[in-house]
């Protein structure tokens, strides 16, 4: 049984800093590429980043390059996001989700239950 | 980066009732387009793939059409646990968005 469980979120001031921890199981992590992907309270969906399996590429979304950094450990089936420099409209639900081998062209297959993160003064 | 649109963006409607969203990118996307389902308060689901794939364990009253440009899921007969928020999201090209969502309620 495919497992994300995400950890790490928590309140913080503007100008902070957090790191998102997702632990996996069920699946062979090291061949997925992962994804963090966001909902603010009551708004839709955002995809925020994406790893590939050997952890090689990445990509953002424009709204948090150069601020967020994705990562993984293999070794430890463990999935990262860290945010730096938060600003309060970072203040969302923080989802791990879990897509296959490829970076283009699949959707998202599972997701974690969420982490919440909260920016404010 | 790729707009995603949807309409409606909220409808109502009844058990038994055919359900039809639709999902328009802004440039085409070839058939890389997903649906899922999110209950309030619950992590999102994936319905439908690359289109018109259907996940492994969604009920087949579920089905998605079309490409390029525009893209359709249709709820054949809704069921009462479909009462939902539906969003289609694109991975043509990064930043994979999705679109703003459509509550049926």
């Amino acid at each position: 049984e495919v497992q994300l469980l995400e950890s790490g979120g928590g309140l913080v001031q503007p100008g902070g800093s957090l790191r998102l921890s997702c632990a996996a199981s069920g699946f062979l992590f090291s061949s997925c590429a992962m994804n963090w992907v966001r909902q603010a309270p009551g708004k839709g969906l955002e995809w925020v980043a994406i790893i590939n399996g050997r952890g090689q590429t990445t990509y953002y979304a424009d709204s948090v390059q150069g601020r967020f950094t994705i990562s993984r450990d293999n070794s430890e089936n463990t999935l990262y996001l860290q945010l730096n420099s938060l600003r309060v409209e970072d203040t969302a639900v923080y989802y791990c989700a879990k897509s296959d081998m490829g970076l283009y062209g699949d959707p998202i297959y599972f997701w974690g239950q969420g982490t919440q993160v909260a920016v404010s003064s | 980066d790729i707009q995603m649109t949807q309409s409606p963006s909220s409808l109502s409607a009844s058990v038994g009732d055919r359900v039809t969203i639709t999902c328009r990118p802004s440039q085409t996307i070839n058939s890389f387009l997903h649906w899922y389902q999110q209950i309030p308060g619950k992590a999102p689901k994936l319905l439908i793939w690359r289109a018109s794939r259907l996940q492994s364990g969604v009920p087949s009253r579920f089905t998605g059409s079309g490409s390029g440009t525009e893209f359709t899921l249709i709820i054949t007969s809704l069921q009462p646990e479909d009462f939902a928020t539906y969003f289609c999201q694109q991975t043509y090209n990064t930043p994979f968005t999705f679109g703003p969502g459509t509550k049926v309620d």
